[in-house]
């Protein structure tokens, strides 16, 4: 069974502070990705990565950074949080390198982001 | 306009009813069209996968792809209490910079 595993199920950080989210895999998948989950507006993609080392940029990765350092690892970093970022940040993995057409993801369970 | 539209409910209907989802995309690009289960406090599983239009069964459960009207379903029979979730409707294209839409999902509950 694939297993994604994320480093928290609930944060509380204040504005301005500096956030890292992470993210394992233990499936040895090539693809990696960052989402985050609004009521009302789905997910959305933050950041992706199709290796080590690689990143991509989503539909909304204003205020956030990835990296992946090693290929079971993906981590989102929020610079400087704000209040806008709180939301549930969901990440993913998908077998294949070189496209992510069509390809079963993989999710974490989520991390429920507040900040204040 | 989004390009992929969701009803996001919520839906409420007795157990053992036969339940209908949808989504319409606009992308005509789109080719895999995906059904996610996403249960509280958890994240999203895939369901079902079709490539292109037909039909796909699995159990209770069928999904549906019109290309010609952009318009996806999926059925669900004899409705159980454990297939209340959130259900997100997802596609994306052939080519390898496609990325996957996802709907915003639709509540579904399921009274005994």
């Amino acid at each position: 069974d694939v297993k994604v595993t994320q480093s928290s199920r609930y944060l509380v950080k204040r504005t301005g502070e500096k956030v890292f989210l992470e993210c394992v895999q233990d499936m040895d998948h090539e693809n990696m990705f960052w989402y985050r989950q609004d009521p009302g507006l789905g997910l959305r993609l933050i950041y992706f990565s199709y290796d080590v080392k690689m990143k991509e940029k989503g539909d909304i990765p204003e205020g956030y950074s990835v990296s992946r350092e090693k290929k079971e690892r993906f981590s989102l970093i929020l610079e400087s949080a704000s209040t806008n970022q709180t939301s549930m940040y969901l990440c993913a993995s998908s077998l294949t390198g070189g496209g992510v057409q069509g390809e079963t993801q993989y999710f974490g369970p989520g991390t429920r982001l507040l900040v204040l | 306009q989004k390009e992929v539209e969701q009803d996001p409910g919520p839906l409420s209907v007795p157990e053992g009813a036969i339940v209908s989802l949808n989504c319409t995309y606009s992308n005509s690009a789109f080719q895999y069209f995906m059904w996610y289960r996403q249960y509280s406090r958890k994240g999203p599983e895939l369901l079902m996968y079709t490539y292109s239009s037909g039909n796909k069964e699995d159990g209770r459960f069928t999904a549906q792809v019109d290309k010609s009207s952009k318009y996806i379903s999926l059925f669900i029979r004899d409705s159980q209490p454990s297939d209340s979730a959130t259900y997100l409707c997802a596609m994306s294209g052939y080519s390898s910079a496609s990325k996957i839409i996802f709907g915003s999902g639709t509540r579904l509950s399921i009274r005994p």
